[in-house]
């Protein structure tokens, strides 16, 4: 059954580096998201990304965060300067289409900014 | 601004009792989502419900939706051990592109 791989599952940063997390969407869907979730807390929204531009972000994905789509089968995040707060699990998803379905979620990556 | 709230936050039951989880969301929407978490894992999708009325049954689940209350159901029928996990409900802002999730409710079935 297809599936969203995102990969490192866990990555450890120290404060101030660049990291980029890295996903490939379904191979047939055209809508991208990203998401996070603080440990115990909810998931919240970060970006979402259609025909190689942003659809829409959050007040959470400020200047520090950007989302590409390079080669046309991975869709990566980067953080620019990781702080601390920064640390959680990082969702990829994707769906086929924007209405009535939906999203598939990969299995996380989990950021730990040291 | 679109906000989902959901209730109860935890819910510990027994096994055979049913009970249900409510989702209210703040602004017009036609699409919701449960989605299913166990500790430490991804999110695995229930059900979709796009219209008012929408009403779809899994298994010892049962979701629903009344878009004009702006409020659904997550039903849970003769709960079992295996039903332990969070639930999240979530609801797509007017244009789609953005999807905003419930606090999630933390479910413990005892044996």
């Amino acid at each position: 059954e297809p599936e969203v791989t995102q990969t490192p599952s866990h990555q450890v940063t120290q404060m101030g580096q660049e990291v980029i997390l890295r996903c490939v969407p379904i191979s047939n869907h055209l809508y991208f998201y990203w998401y996070r979730q603080i440990l115990g807390q909810k998931v919240e929204f970060l970006v979402s990304f259609y025909n190689n531009e942003i659809s829409e972000k959050s007040e959470i994905f400020d200047d520090q965060f950007s989302v590409e789509r390079p080669d046309g089968s991975n869709f990566t995040l980067k953080i620019r300067s990781t702080k601390l707060e920064d640390s959680a699990m990082y969702f990829c998803a994707s769906s086929v289409e924007q209405l009535n379905t939906e999203a598939f979620f990969g299995q996380g990556t989990r950021l730990t900014v040291v | 601004e679109l906000k989902v709230e959901q209730n109860p936050l935890f819910l510990s039951m027994q096994e055979g009792k049913n009970y249900t989880i409510y989702c209210n969301y703040s602004t017009t929407s036609d699409r919701l989502y449960w989605y299913r978490q166990d500790p430490g894992k991804s999110l695995e999708s229930l059900f979709v419900l796009l219209s008012n009325g929408a009403v779809k049954q899994e298994g010892r689940l049962m979701a629903s939706l009344d878009t004009k209350a702006r409020l659904s159901t997550l039903h849970i029928t003769a709960a079992v051990h295996d039903l332990s996990a969070t639930y999240f409900c979530a609801v797509d802002s007017t244009g789609g592109f953005k999807t905003i999730f419930g606090a999630g409710t933390r479910l413990f079935v005892k044996a």
